[in-house]
């Protein structure tokens, strides 16, 4: 079945270092979407990504998805303390259309 | 709009219990989705639905049953609670047109520990 991985599980950094999670599907995705949950909330939305290739910023926030549409990865810049939480990649397969596939999620924390 | 709605906040059920998970969204979006978080976990879907009177399974369905009378609410139903069953449920709506899907707006989630 799909899977969708994402590492690192856990990433600790001091403020103002830079913070990259990878996330990585078994099959060819359509489009890959990304959600940020703090802890005790819920997934709020971040960004879609459609085609091969394509980057998109955030102010500091820079997302990829990647030639094959198999991996995305989304980088932070100089972190802040407002960045903690999870983050997930959710991967709409091209053959089961409207299914959202999770990916396992990367947790940030930021060191003051 | 109140976006996504979800109730109860949390409840405690005992083995072999039943329940509905009731889930309202008030922006006329046509999927709805049912996800469950396992602490420390992503999520998985256990039923969606692209429109009133369509359902259809999700990776995680097992235990769990779903309907969808109108475009605004999606409930789901759990029968015979196991401990397996306990996590954290989340409804999510979104609009998909010939585009394609666009962002899923999710609800505050439902805790639910079965004992």
């Amino acid at each position: 079945g799909q899977q969708v991985m994402q590492i690192p599980q856990y990433q600790h950094v001091q403020e103002g270092e830079d913070f990259t999670t990878y996330c990585n599907s078994s099959t060819t995705l359509s489009n890959i979407q990304w959600y940020k949950q703090r802890p005790g909330g819920h997934p709020v939305f971040l960004i879609q990504l459609v085609k091969s290739g394509e980057v998109k910023k955030q102010k500091r926030l820079t997302f990829q998805f990647g030639e094959a549409k198999k991996n995305s990865s989304l980088h932070i810049t100089a972190t802040q303390t407002t960045d903690v939480g999870t983050y997930f990649c959710a991967g709409d397969n091209l053959n089961t259309g409207n299914q959202f596939y999770f990916g396992t999620g990367t947790s940030l924390t930021v060191i003051p | 709009n109140a976006g996504v709605t979800q109730t109860p906040k949390f409840r405690i059920l005992k083995i072999g219990q039943s329940m509905t998970l009731q889930c309202t969204q008030d922006m006329n979006h046509n999927y709805m989705y049912w996800y469950r978080q396992d602490p420390g976990m992503g999520l998985k879907l256990i039923y969606y639905s692209v429109g009133a009177g369509i359902t259809d399974k999700g990776e995680v369905p097992n235990g769990y049953n779903v309907s969808r009378s109108t475009t605004e609410d999606f409930p789901l139903r759990l029968e015979l609670a196991a401990p397996s069953q306990t996590s954290v449920y989340f409804c999510a709506s979104s609009y998909s047109g010939t585009s394609g899907s666009y962002e899923q707006y999710f609800g505050p989630g439902t805790r639910l520990t079965v004992t």
